[in-house]
């Protein structure tokens, strides 16, 4: 049982690139989210789906996507990278949503220059 | 928009001294307050949570007591081991037991030996 699986673990892009940040979980939870942790800013909610083929945005979507295909699978998108977007990413599952144990992966830095 | 405030940003205790952060929450529909511990280079992992109809919950060296009418909750750490050094956020569910959380901006605790 790996739990939450991310990659890659660290990326340098330059401005305007594009890329997808893979995450998969094994433990066939419907909730997935995507986390930014900025240093001293906590972590705030990107997207988030309840299930395959159901997303919508939390508290900072602008300049990403996701796609929900598969239980499993929750990769997150940016387009036209930019230097705000310099950031650790988390992925994370739970069984249930606002009220049981999230499952967050081991992260992603990305550098955008 | 909802939020939660997390003190202090930083807290240094020597080993075998307690340890106390506090978090307060503008939502009052809240109900589910878990806390997270974040060592360095991982993703945050669960040590506990507290629901609303619970006015303190303990697990060995590690307790959590809310006051719902105060809208504030802390984590109570005792008999700190360095191991317990790390970065330690609380969140809380907005919109009831169906939303998404919002978290604090971090603790960093330090125990020195």
């Amino acid at each position: 049982n790996a739990g939450v699986t991310q990659t890659p673990k660290f990326r340098i892009l330059k401005i305007g690139q594009s890329m997808t940040l893979q995450c998969a979980q094994d433990m066939n939870h419907n909730y997935m989210y995507w986390y930014r942790q900025d240093p001293g800013m906590g972590l705030k909610l990107i997207y988030y789906s309840v299930g395959a083929g159901i997303t919508d945005k939390g508290e900072v979507p602008n300049g990403y996507n996701v796609s929900r295909s598969t239980t499993e699978d929750f990769p997150l998108r940016l387009e036209l990278a930019a230097p705000s977007q310099t950031s650790v990413y988390f992925c994370a599952s739970s069984n249930l949503r606002g009220r049981d144990t999230q499952y967050f992966g081991p992260g992603t830095r990305l550098t955008v220059l | 928009g909802e939020n939660v405030e997390q003190h202090p940003s930083t807290l240094s205790v020597q080993e075998g001294d307690s340890a106390v952060i506090k978090c307060t929450y503008s939502d009052s529909a809240s109900n589910y307050f878990p806390w997270y511990k974040q060592e360095l280079g991982k993703g945050p992992q669960l040590i506990i949570d507290i629901r609303s109809n619970v006015g303190e919950k303990k697990d060995q060296r590690i307790a959590v007591t809310l006051n719902k009418t105060a809208k504030h909750f802390s984590l109570h750490i005792t008999e700190t081991q360095p191991e317990d050094s790390a970065v330690y956020f609380c969140a809380a569910s907005i919109g009831g037991s169906q939303g998404n959380l919002i978290f604090g901006k971090g603790t960093k605790l330090s125990v020195k030996p």
